[in-house]
């Protein structure tokens, strides 16, 4: 069946670092993909989305790009800041699906 | 308030207990997701409602789950005879319309079972 996988955390970086969070996918089809955030004492909530191959999404100074020939969808952000400390969660969507398939989330921690 | 509410915030019980857990989706929001998630694992999808109506429940693990949204707003997830399996974060999420990929998806802050 379809699933997601990404990196495990946690990830530290100080601020002002480059961070990528790498995630790829298993799915028959052509999924959409998300990246959801969960800040602290928070919900979730979606950060930013493609729908189909060579999709660019961005929110935030946040990346992603989807990658059909390597089944990827890697988070990036060229400089990360203290708020940016959160859960960060893969995952993947069939237009024909009531549900999304999570990843099991990536914690990423941002020293000052 | 404007979000996805859910109650209790916690909630300890015995194995065996039943639990019920209450979701007020934002309002006007037609669709209702229910999600399960274990420590340290993603959101597992449990069931999704369109108004009352249930349309999908496959990820229900067993017949001790049972979920409702009788009048199309409020949902109550219910688990009876609990067990220590069922410990994990309920979320609640809800949508505006369907299940089309440009539908935002609201969640709430969850609800923490322990099962002791």
């Amino acid at each position: 069946g379809d699933s997601v996988t990404q990196m495990e955390g946690p990830v530290t970086l100080s601020e002002e670092a480059f961070l990528t969070i790498n995630c790829t996918y298993t799915a028959t089809g052509y999924p959409s993909l998300f990246w959801y955030v969960q800040y602290p004492g928070e919900g979730l909530q979606l950060l930013l989305k493609a729908t189909k191959a060579d999709d660019k999404g961005s929110n935030k100074g946040f990346e992603a790009t989807y990658r059909k020939e390597t089944t990827s969808f890697h988070l990036e952000k060229g400089s990360v800041q203290v708020s940016d400390s959160a859960v960060y969660f893969c995952a993947l969507k069939r237009s024909s699906a009531s549900k999304i398939i999570f990843g099991s989330g990536t914690r990423l921690s941002i020293r000052p | 308030g404007a979000g996805v509410s859910q109650s209790p915030r916690y909630k300890v019980a015995k194995r065996g207990q039943d639990v019920a857990l209450r979701c007020d989706p934002i309002s006007g929001h037609v669709s209702l997701f229910w999600y399960q998630q274990a420590l340290g694992q993603g959101p597992e999808f449990l069931t999704y409602f369109q108004n009352e109506a249930q349309l999908d429940k496959s990820g229900l693990p067993s017949d001790r789950f049972f979920a409702e949204r009788p009048e199309g707003s409020v949902s109550t997830l219910k688990i009876q005879r609990t067990q220590q399996e069922d410990s994990a974060v309920y979320l609640c999420a809800s949508s505006l319309g369907g299940t089309g990929l440009n539908e935002k998806l609201f969640f709430g802050s969850g609800t923490q079972l322990s099962v002791l």
